[in-house]
């Protein structure tokens, strides 16, 4: 069965200071890679994706990932942490042929001034 | 915009008490889900539909039922709520195309006492 792990359930960096938050799959075939984005009483919402067409992806709001396959992870990165950036992110994995996303669990994003 | 609603955004229940919980999308989606979400734990997949009344258990099926009769609804029921039901329930919906990203409603933050 699929698996993701995000390290770190917490993140902490200063406003201006580099974001990057590690998600690791396990899969030897290539699946479908995503990153949301959860604000406070909100639901997930869509970062960005992977579709093979780059192996750099950029998102919303200045994010951006690099697929590496040979790491099997897909790490999220923003070069300059603004304080809006605070939220929860969550790496999802689909295997190739399912519709069915399985879940990191979710890496809360702090952001001090 | 893809719109995911769910009827409730609180919902406090008693225990033994039947439960539903309403999700409604508006972009003629094939695919809906109902995923559990808990501190520390992710999201975790309940349920899965792939068409009008097709549903596939997910992760964590026990102590719940779904109903789609209807393309655009999906319920999700609680058959006799416990205590150990309490959780933010989260409704998504996704097109066709194994890389389509899920749309996320804003969440029902069930309570059972």
């Amino acid at each position: 069965a699929q698996s993701v792990t995000q390290l770190g359930s917490h993140v902490s960096v200063s406003e201006g200071a580099l974001v990057l938050l590690r998600c690791n799959y396990s899969s030897s075939v290539p699946p479908y890679l995503f990153w949301y984005v959860q604000y406070p009483n909100q639901g997930l919402q869509l970062l960005l994706k992977y579709t093979s067409a780059a192996t750099l992806v950029k998102g919303i709001n200045g994010f951006e990932a690099e697929f590496k396959k040979s790491e099997t992870s897909f790490h999220l990165t923003k070069p300059s942490a603004h304080m809006s950036d605070a939220a929860e992110y969550f790496c999802a994995v689909s295997p190739p042929g399912s519709y069915i996303p399985t879940f990191g669990r979710g890496t809360s994003l702090i952001v001090h001034p | 915009d893809v719109k995911v609603t769910q009827s409730s955004r609180y919902l406090v229940k008693r225990t033994g008490e039947k439960v539903f919980l309403e999700c409604v999308q508006d972009m003629d989606h094939e695919n809906m889900f109902w995923y559990r979400q808990d501190p520390g734990l992710g999201l975790r997949l309940i349920y899965f539909s792939y068409d009008v009344k097709m549903k596939e258990k997910g992760d964590i099926p026990e102590g719940y039922s779904v109903s789609r009769e209807k393309k655009e609804r999906f319920s999700l029921i609680l058959e006799s709520a416990s205590t150990n039901q309490t959780s933010m329930y989260l409704c998504a919906s996704s097109g066709t195309g194994y890389n389509s990203p899920l749309h996320f409603g804003n969440g029902t933050r069930l309570t059972v006492t």
